[in-house]
């Protein structure tokens, strides 16, 4: 079975950093990359990025250049997204998404709710 | 606004056939590939197309997904009440360098 396992809810200030992790199962974690993708409350779905999980190539939403980064650790098959500066319209849930060549996102993660205030 | 055009909202009754449309632009849908995602409120989305109409393993074919020119549509057919969700379209805007979901479309099954 393949899964995407996320870190639990962060409630955060505004000005702090918050890191989501997303454990990837079940597949050749560096066959395929990552997005993130958020729903901030009464909203729709907004790529943040993407990172190729073989050469950690990172492909980054412009609006987000500068405060976000996309790593991932190979030897855990875990990939991670940090948010610095944090706002409080990055209040959202955050998903971590498996994507194919063309960008579709066939495997997700659970969510996790990142509240800043 | 979003870059992809979806209608708000959409209805229709159990058994029928519901369609949902996403349009866009040359530098959007009209050069690469449509994706489609059905979101239930407290859980995560799930992949109903790719490829403009392609469908993952595991999705009925009572889902369906076209494209013409710089427009996509999805197509529900048999419709029934765990149908009920919000419906995204997405896409990857060359000129952007981003990919970009529709403002999504919430169908309710009467």
């Amino acid at each position: 079975q393949v899964h995407l396992v996320q870190s639990g809810a962060e409630v955060k200030k505004p000005g702090a950093s918050v890191k989501v992790s997303c454990k990837a199962s079940g597949y050749t974690f560096t066959s395929y990359g990552i997005s993130w993708v958020r729903q901030a409350p009464g909203q729709g779905l907004e790529w943040m990025g993407w990172i190729n999980a073989y050469n950690a190539n990172t492909n980054y939403a412009q609006n987000l250049q500068g405060r976000v980064t996309m790593t991932t650790d190979t030897s855990t098959s875990t990939a991670y997204m940090e948010l610095r500066s944090l706002r409080s319209d990055d209040t959202a849930v955050y998903y971590c998404a498996r994507a194919s060549g063309t960008f579709a996102f066939d495997i997700w993660g659970q969510g996790t709710m990142v509240t800043v205030s | 606004q979003s870059v992809l055009t979806q209608p708000p909202s959409v209805s229709a009754a159990p058994g029928q056939k519901v369609t949902i449309s996403c349009s866009g632009s040359s530098s959007n849908i009209g050069n690469n590939y449509v994706s489609w995602y059905q979101h239930l409120p407290g859980t995560a989305p799930k992949l109903l197309i790719y490829e403009d109409n392609k469908r993952p393993s595991g999705i009925p074919d009572r889902f369906s997904g076209s494209k013409s020119g710089t427009s996509a549509t999805l197509g529900i057919t048999g419709l029934q009440t765990g149908d009920e969700a919000d419906y995204y379209c997405g896409t990857w805007d060359s000129s952007l360098s981003l990919l970009v979901f529709g403002g999504g479309t919430k169908l309710t099954v009467l």
